[in-house]
């Protein structure tokens, strides 16, 4: 599968702060999916960006795909403690259906 | 969307000995996928489901290691055979609907053998 970079490997806010995590891969994707893990549960998927250039947002979360179709990021706008959890991005490339997935984003919420 | 349930959801098993994880998606869907989750780690696909096939296996996954069936569109089984305490991971079936290039993943299966 393809390698994608995502960084930060974590971060540790103050409530009300905003976020920024960005995904980067070598290969052109056609699509970029954000998803959410809580301990114990399954990725929760947030967002999904399917052109390049696209700008979408669901709630407090923004997220784009990359003009070059090489990036995307998430921004998390005024963070709360249910914000905790690990972010994941996610992305298809070629002709082949699976996801390959960035090795994610733990991001913990202080009050 | 799809909501994905799986069972069990989680077990303790010794070493040598198999176990069969299901998942069962509430409609139907074009493609079913089973990834692996190791402690504090991303997602790595073992495979894909396909309906009245044999399974497509990526590199470093076999079948007689991860036996796969989906007998439909709306379910799948993994199984994990020979069990060591290297397969001690979470185990997630993931499904992708036709309407849109979206996957969805089920709660997983925690699997711990000792």
């Amino acid at each position: 599968g393809q390698q994608l970079n995502q960084s930060p490997q974590s971060m540790f806010i103050q409530e009300g702060e905003d976020v920024s995590m960005n995904c980067t891969s070598s290969s052109i994707f056609n699509t970029w999916l954000w998803y959410k893990q809580d301990p114990g549960e399954g990725p929760v998927l947030l967002i999904a960006l399917y052109k390049a250039g696209e700008l979408t947002s669901n709630g407090r979360l923004t997220a784009q795909f990359g003009i070059t179709r090489k990036d995307s990021f998430l921004n998390i706008s005024a963070s709360i403690p249910s914000d905790v959890g690990i972010y994941f991005c996610a992305g298809r490339y070629g002709s082949g259906y699976a996801l390959n997935f960035g090795k994610g984003t733990s991001l913990l919420v202080t009050p | 969307s799809a909501v994905i349930s799986q069972k069990p959801s989680r077990d303790i098993c010794q070493r040598g000995t198999s176990l069969t994880i299901q998942c069962q998606v509430d409609s139907q869907v074009t493609m079913m996928f089973w990834y692996r989750q190791q402690p504090g780690q991303s997602l790595t696909l073992i495979a894909t489901a396909n309906q009245g096939s044999e399974a497509t296996y990526e590199s470093g996954f076999v079948i007689d290691k991860f036996p796969i069936s989906r007998p439909n569109l709306t379910f799948s089984t993994l199984t994990v055979s020979n069990m060591s305490p290297e397969d001690s991971s979470i185990y997630l079936c993931s499904a992708r609907t036709g309407l849109t290039d979206t996957q969805y993943f089920g709660p997983g299966t925690r699997l711990t053998v000792l």
